[in-house]
């Protein structure tokens, strides 16, 4: 089993609309948890962090449930400029190395 | 906005020989990171640097792979005799704290012929 699950999509979503991602993660040692954008053969660049409170940072809000083991982020307003890639991270517990999934693609259409 | 910088953007090189990928962190960063990505799947973790030591290390990381930090700016990753299944992006990255989210450099593209 993959330690970081998310669907791949695409997503396939029009201007404006609201669209949202989970990922699931099986280590219960999982300790920090991110959200990455990656553009197309482009390096991952850190969107948010994602906090047990849930934060929010303009548009997007990142919402983690530590007992069933999810992470979610949600777009709303979608932009043309949304369109990428976009990627669950975790880490452990005294560990810095950050475990990917592979990531879930969006498409944001005229 | 702070940038990590890796050259070459592309590197072609033949089966057998070796390469040296190159990257400048963050000036104020303490932790350094090499990743990898083969074209179509997901970012992967190959080595720490924190203190002029490896800090933690990936199965992937074998004795072909070594880490360096010559002169306190530049951070480089050899690989001693590359193989076809080196062939991928590889991302270097860096960091002012554990546990933070690094930034990552935009990558140099290993093409093993």
């Amino acid at each position: 089993r993959k330690e970081v699950e998310q669907d791949p999509g695409p997503f396939n979503v029009p201007e404006g609309a609201t669209v949202a991602f989970n990922c699931t993660y099986s280590n219960s040692a999982s300790q920090s948890f991110f959200w990455y954008r990656q553009d197309c053969r482009k390096e991952p660049k850190l969107l948010m962090s994602v906090y047990s409170s849930g934060n929010e940072d303009g548009r997007f809000t990142a919402q983690l449930n530590r007992a069933s083991q999810y992470i979610s982020l949600l777009i709303r307003d979608s932009k043309l400029s949304d369109s990428a890639t976009y990627l669950c991270v975790v880490s452990h517990y005294n560990t810095d190395k950050l475990i990917f999934g592979t990531g879930t693609r969006l498409q944001v259409f005229p | 906005e702070p940038e990590v910088t890796q050259t070459p953007s592309h590197q072609v090189t033949q089966m057998g020989q070796e390469v040296i990928l190159r990257c400048v962190p963050i000036s104020n960063h303490l932790y350094f990171y090499w990743y990898r990505q083969i074209l179509g799947q997901k970012v992967e973790f190959l080595v720490s640097f924190y203190n002029n030591e490896i800090s933690e290390k990936s199965e992937i990381f074998d004795d072909q792979f070594s880490v360096e930090r010559p002169d306190g700016s530049n951070f480089t990753l050899k690989i001693r005799s590359t193989k076809l299944e080196d062939s991928a992006m590889y991302f270097c990255a860096s960091g002012l704290r554990q546990g933070n989210g690094y930034t990552f450099g935009s990558g140099t593209r290993l093409t093993v012929v």
